[in-house]
């Protein structure tokens, strides 16, 4: 699982709420991404970081924004939830190549 | 929630068959591909690879064919046993070095049933 968790797995939250997601890796990685994956699409990036304090947008960032104040924690903030967020998001970190290593995901709910 | 297997395309086989799994990509300037796993409920799980400059490589019971004459990339599973049972997807690389530019690009998969 290339020491990639992410907290909470869970989340049910009220459109309008801000909400956090953290990615935390223990192996050093540089490089680190937040998707979202729904039905019918394929993987979709929302933000990435090529290093700390280093982030930028991907395909899907508007309504997202990420910190990453130390190597090892990539996190992912919902400024303010709405209810096209409802989604699985998923952390990854770049590998030696290009290849990625992906998180278990969290399943966020805005009801 | 839905699950992401739901609407994708569909094969079905029995154990003990090979598997064929198909993606097409999208930019002739890719140079790097992987196929990812995806168990239900579970994050994608690398496979294998390929980089451009190769027509086929193989791992265990797994072997990844790459056609750039008309962007096909295949993956077949050999002697596919139940717990192959999960969503199969592609993803290139447009090639862009260094910098920002590690980024990947994911199809939208294929589920793939195995009947015991």
């Amino acid at each position: 699982d290339a020491g990639i968790t992410q907290s909470p797995r869970h989340k049910v939250t009220e459109t309008g709420t801000p909400v956090t997601l953290r990615c935390h890796q223990t192996e050093n990685h540089r490089y680190m991404y937040w998707y979202r994956q729904d039905p019918g699409h394929g993987l979709r990036l929302i933000h990435y970081s090529y290093g700390v304090k280093d982030t930028d947008k991907g395909e899907v960032s508007d309504g997202y924004s990420v910190s990453r104040s130390k190597t090892e924690d990539f996190l992912l903030t919902l400024e303010s939830a709405t209810s096209s967020q409802t989604s699985v998001y998923f952390c990854a970190i770049r590998g030696t190549g290009y290849e990625q290593y992906f998180g278990p995901g969290t399943r966020l709910t805005v009801t | 929630g839905e699950s992401v297997g739901l609407h994708l395309p569909t094969l079905s086989v029995q154990e003990g068959d090979n598997s064929i799994i198909n993606c097409a990509y999208s930019n002739s300037a890719s140079d790097y591909f992987i196929w990812y796993k995806q168990e239900s409920g579970k994050g994608p799980q690398f496979i294998i690879d390929i980089r451009s400059n190769m027509d086929k490589r193989q791992g265990q019971r797994v072997t990844v064919l790459l056609n750039k004459t008309v962007k096909h990339l295949s993956l077949q599973i050999a002697a596919t046993q139940p717990g192959d049972s999960a969503v199969y997807f592609c993803a290139e690389n447009y090639g862009n070095s260094g910098g920002s530019n590690y980024k990947l690009t994911f199809g939208k998969g294929t589920l793939l049933t195995v009947n015991p």
